[in-house]
């Protein structure tokens, strides 16, 4: 099956700054990737995602690049604000060969100081 | 829409017991997943639903956990009996199997506490 590696598990940054999390993933019949990001005490929420037929998509102030060769994608964040602090989830899924089912990373602890 | 719908939100019982949580998911939508958070295992696939039907449960850690989907808009998760070790945040999402369309919306969760 599926396997999603996720780095760093913990990431401080000053506001302002930017943060970037990187995600591998073991099946290269994947082809959706979303990022959810859960605050503390709420639910996992989709902020962005990305299909394997593109590279890269910018949403505001992140984006998601997607190398397919590496089997690897990142979430970039800009100008990092305090409600930014949470915990980010990459993901990987076959889509609909798969089920939609959806093989999680485990998570990055993102934290903006002021 | 109300969004994915899960009861209770909190759940504290003895070990031993019988715990049901129960999940409504978004109308229209046609699968389901069942998943379990905690500190140690990050967030974890039990179960999931396409058309009522379960396709994966590779997940579900040993035979005290039970799911159902008996109709398009509820499902229930049975652990029986429960252990301390169960405690955690078990969350319910619901999505459109479409070739085109894959977010998973994610329940409010139940946090469940084994004592």
């Amino acid at each position: 099956g599926e396997n999603v590696e996720q780095h760093p598990s913990t990431l401080s940054v000053q506001e302002g700054d930017s943060a970037v999390i990187k995600c591998t993933y073991s099946d290269s019949a994947s082809n959706y990737f979303p990022w959810y990001k859960q605050e503390l005490g709420k639910r996992p929420q989709l902020i962005i995602d990305i299909r394997s037929n593109v590279g890269e998509k910018k949403d505001q102030r992140i984006a998601v690049t997607l190398n397919k060769t590496a089997k690897h994608f990142s979430l970039h964040i800009t100008e990092t604000q305090p409600e930014d602090s949470a915990v980010y989830f990459c993901a990987a899924t076959l889509g609909e060969g798969g089920g939609n089912k959806l093989t999680f990373g485990t998570g990055t602890q993102l934290k903006v100081e002021l | 829409d109300a969004g994915v719908i899960q009861s209770p939100r909190h759940e504290v019982t003895e070990m031993g017991q019988e715990v049901t949580l129960r999940c409504k998911p978004i109308s229209g939508h046609n699968s389901l997943f069942w998943y379990r958070q905690t500190m140690m295992r990050g967030l974890e696939l039990l179960i999931y639903f396409n058309n009522n039907v379960p396709i994966d449960d590779s997940g579900m850690p040993e035979d005290r956990f039970s799911a159902k989907m008996p109709n398009a808009s509820f499902s229930t998760l049975k652990i029986q009996p429960s252990e301390p070790r169960d405690s955690a945040v078990y969350f319910c999402a619901s999505s459109f199997r479409d070739p085109g369309y894959n977010e998973q919306f994610f329940g409010p969760g139940t946090r469940l506490t084994v004592l």
